[in-house]
């Protein structure tokens, strides 16, 4: 089965603190996974995706086959990272599976 | 390009009454999706369609129909609303498998309804 887990609902630091939104899946294949942000009062839109090994806004994620993970890390975090972080994997279907989400807020 | 708009973008229902949201996309996107947003359960998928005239179910479709008659428009029905379909609903539509773009799915700003 297809499955997407994001163990923390929050996740809570200061300012320059560094960041790791963790998400695991579950999947049996190569799966393509993304991260997603929703800010305050805004739609959804991607962040990044592992295929294009970005770093957007400072943040990287690294697939790791292994542990079948797909953190979100970013070093010094910024109070304009405060927003609602999606993890989401798509199989061999054309569907994203979202993960549960995790919010993140950047304290002064 | 206006991207994904969604209409409307607030509405409050009493159980039993039935509306229409309506997702429109200006970019020529072969696929489009409708998904319901609630706190501790994510983004789950209602109903998908994979272009003009077809329309396939997702995680949760019972209660809700689709609609796909034109290329830009994917309409979403509660024939009977009941107060479980509280929600926050995002539309979301992206290119063709075939095209290298095909996984980033454009949302629209979202409706929120409540349903009394």
């Amino acid at each position: 089965a297809q499955r997407v887990t994001q163990p923390e609902k929050l996740l809570s630091v200061f300012k320059g603190a560094p960041v790791e939104l963790k998400c695991n899946y579950s999947y049996s294949g190569s799966p393509e996974l993304f991260w997603y942000v929703q800010y305050s009062r805004q739609r959804l839109q991607l962040l990044l995706r592992h295929i294009s090994r970005e770093s957007i806004k400072g943040f990287t994620a690294d697939l790791n086959k292994g542990e079948t993970s797909f953190h979100l890390k970013k070093p010094f975090a910024q109070e304009e990272d405060s927003a609602m972080y999606y993890c989401a994997l798509r199989g061999r279907t054309d569907k994203l599976i979202f993960g549960t989400g995790t919010r993140l807020q950047v304290f002064p | 390009n206006a991207g994904v708009t969604q209409t409307p973008k607030f509405r409050v229902l009493k159980t039993g009454q039935s509306m229409t949201l309506l997702c429109a996309q200006d970019m020529n996107h072969e696929y489009m999706y409708w998904y319901r947003q609630d706190p501790g359960m994510g983004l789950r998928l209602i109903h998908y369609s994979v272009g003009e005239g077809t329309t396939a179910k997702g995680e949760v479709p019972d209660g809700y129909n689709v609609s796909r008659l034109k290329k830009q428009n994917f309409l979403l029905g509660l024939e009977s609303a009941a107060p479980s379909q509280t929600s926050v609903y995002f539309c979301a539509s992206t290119f063709s498998l075939d095209s290298p773009l095909v996984e980033t799915q454009y949302f629209g700003p979202g409706t929120r309804l409540l349903v009394l």
